[in-house]
């Protein structure tokens, strides 16, 4: 399995409140990729990064921010939470110098629940 | 705009037995890739398959196979012999380019029952 981890896995936060989440990588993968999983609507692309301090918006970016300062680590931002950002959320990493083009690993997701 | 139709949103098919599921596809792109991933209930996303769009050949992971209809922008995983642990989510997604951004289909829910 590739090396992704996610942090924290599962969290409760209220409606308003600044939430971070964390995706680290020990692959030294170039590309970086935040999702949401909702039913209903599959997978669909947050943010992604395509180098350090490199990112770029996805199709549903509204609301939500990115930075990476280090090849491992790829954090999202929820500035202020709101209902509609209680999903499921999963980190990508994918190299294009990987003989296998194209493909993305994914991290084992994380639970966010806004009240 | 880049698209993948799901159009089976549940399946149900029983063990041992043959199943396959549909997906189409749009894009403008030449070159492409397209996956099949399987998510368990354990919500982790797992590679079923992959197929280039520049081979012809359709690919096949043991009993896993697809066909893959360029033209038709058709893209159906077949599962062979069913077993219990094939019981997922399945998703299709494609990328255009070695590193680029997956579309993803809206899933098909597969329960294999015995």
């Amino acid at each position: 399995d590739a090396g992704i981890t996610q942090s924290p896995r599962h969290k409760v936060t209220e409606t308003g409140t600044p939430v971070t989440l964390r995706c680290h990588q020990t692959e030294n993968h170039r590309y970086m990729y935040w999702y949401r999983q909702d039913p209903g609507h599959g997978l669909r692309l947050i943010h992604y990064s395509y180098g350090v301090k490199d990112t770029d918006k996805g199709e549903v970016s509204d609301g939500y921010s990115v930075s990476r300062s280090k090849t491992e680590d790829f954090l999202l931002t929820l500035e202020s939470a709101t209902s509609s950002q209680t999903s499921v959320y999963f980190c990508a990493i994918s190299d294009d110098r990987l003989p296998q083009g194209g493909e993305q690993f994914f991290g084992p997701g994380t639970r966010l629940t806004v009240l | 705009a880049q698209t993948v139709t799901q159009s089976q949103p549940e399946m149900s098919v029983q063990e041992a037995e043959t199943v396959t599921l549909s997906c189409t596809y749009d894009t403008s792109e030449s070159n492409y890739y397209l996956f099949w991933y399987k998510q368990p209930p354990s919500r982790q996303m797992i590679l079923v398959i992959r197929q280039e769009a520049y081979k012809q050949q359709n690919a096949t992971e043991n009993r896993f196979s697809v066909n893959f209809q360029k033209a038709a922008k058709s893209f159906s995983l077949k599962i062979s012999d069913s077993q219990l642990g094939d019981t997922a989510m399945y998703f299709c997604a494609f990328v255009t380019g070695t590193a680029s951004k997956l579309t993803f289909g809206t899933g098909t829910r597969l329960q294999v029952t015995l």
